[in-house]
C-alpha cells in the first residue's frame, strides 16, 4: 500500500462550485497534515496546514483531517479559475523531517 | 513577505559533470530541505539539515550527492558526477521548527 494516494485526476469543475480533494494514508504515525498547490513547472506553495484530527478553515479553504479513517480532504468554495493547479497532499510525522507528498490531483475549473 | 529563492532557474550539463544547485532560504529558519520531481512524477525528498549537519536522508541522496551551508545565508546542493537520470526540478525548503516547509520556485536540470 502506498504512504500517500490521491485521485490524479483531472477534475474539472465549473466556476463558483465546491471542489472536493481527498487523499488516504498508510502510517499512522502522521501528524501534520498539509495541502500544497502546484502550478505548472513552479515550486509547491503551501495552502493549508493542520495538526492531528479537526477542521481548518482559511478564506475559501477548508482542510479537513479524519486519523480514525486515515482519510484528508480540502474544500475549495466559490472556485475560481486561478485555483487550476495540481493539488498535493503531505503528511508528515510528529519528528520527522521530510514530507512525503501525494501524486497530486490535477483541477481545472471552467470559466 | 519572506521567500526561498534559488538559483539558476536552469541548469544544463553534460552526464558525468558536477553540478552546484544554490538555495536561499528564508532568513529566520532553522531547518533546511532538499526535494526533487521527476517530470510527471511525485515530488520526492532528498535531504534535511539543520545545525550544520545533516539531520535525514533518502535513499535517492547517495554518495553522489553533498549539501553544505557555506555562510548564514547559502545553502547547497552539489551532484559529483550527474547521471542522465538525476534530470529533474530540485526545490529547495525552509522551515522554523517542525512546522511549515516553504519551497523555493525550483531549479530544473538537464543532464545531457
Amino acid at each position: 500500500q502506498k504512504e500517500v494516494e490521491q485521485d490524479p485526476g483531472p477534475l474539472s469543475v465549473p466556476e463558483g462550485a465546491i471542489v472536493s480533494l481527498n487523499c488516504t494514508y498508510s502510517n499512522s504515525a502522521f501528524q501534520y497534515f498539509m495541502w500544497y498547490r502546484q502550478y505548472s513547472r513552479k515550486g509547491p506553495e503551501l495552502l493549508m496546514y493542520t495538526y492531528s484530527s479537526g477542521n481548518k478553515e482559511d478564506g475559501r479553504f477548508t482542510a479537513q483531517v479524519d486519523k480514525s479513517s486515515k482519510y484528508i480532504s480540502l474544500f475549495i468554495r466559490d472556485s475560481q479559475p486561478s485555483d487550476s493547479a495540481t493539488y498535493l497532499c503531505a503528511p508528515r510525522g510528529n519528528r520527522d523531517d521530510k514530507i512525503i507528498f501525494g501524486k497530486g490531483t490535477r483541477l481545472h475549473i471552467l470559466p | 513577505e519572506p521567500e526561498v529563492t534559488q538559483t539558476p532557474s536552469h541548469q544544463v550539463t553534460q552526464m558525468g559533470q558536477e553540478v552546484i544547485l544554490r538555495c536561499v532560504p528564508i532568513s529566520n529558519h532553522l531547518y533546511f530541505y532538499w526535494y526533487r520531481q521527476i517530470l510527471g512524477q511525485k515530488v520526492e525528498f532528498l535531504v534535511s539539515f539543520y545545525n550544520n549537519e545533516i539531520s535525514e536522508k533518502s535513499e535517492i541522496f547517495d554518495d553522489q550527492f553533498s549539501v553544505e551551508r557555506p555562510d548564514g545565508s547559502n545553502f547547497t546542493l552539489k551532484i559529483r558526477s550527474t547521471k542522465l537520470e538525476d534530470s529533474a526540478m530540485y526545490f529547495c525548503a525552509s522551515s522554523q521548527g517542525y512546522n511549515e516547509q516553504f519551497f523555493g520556485p525550483g531549479t530544473r536540470l538537464t543532464v545531457l
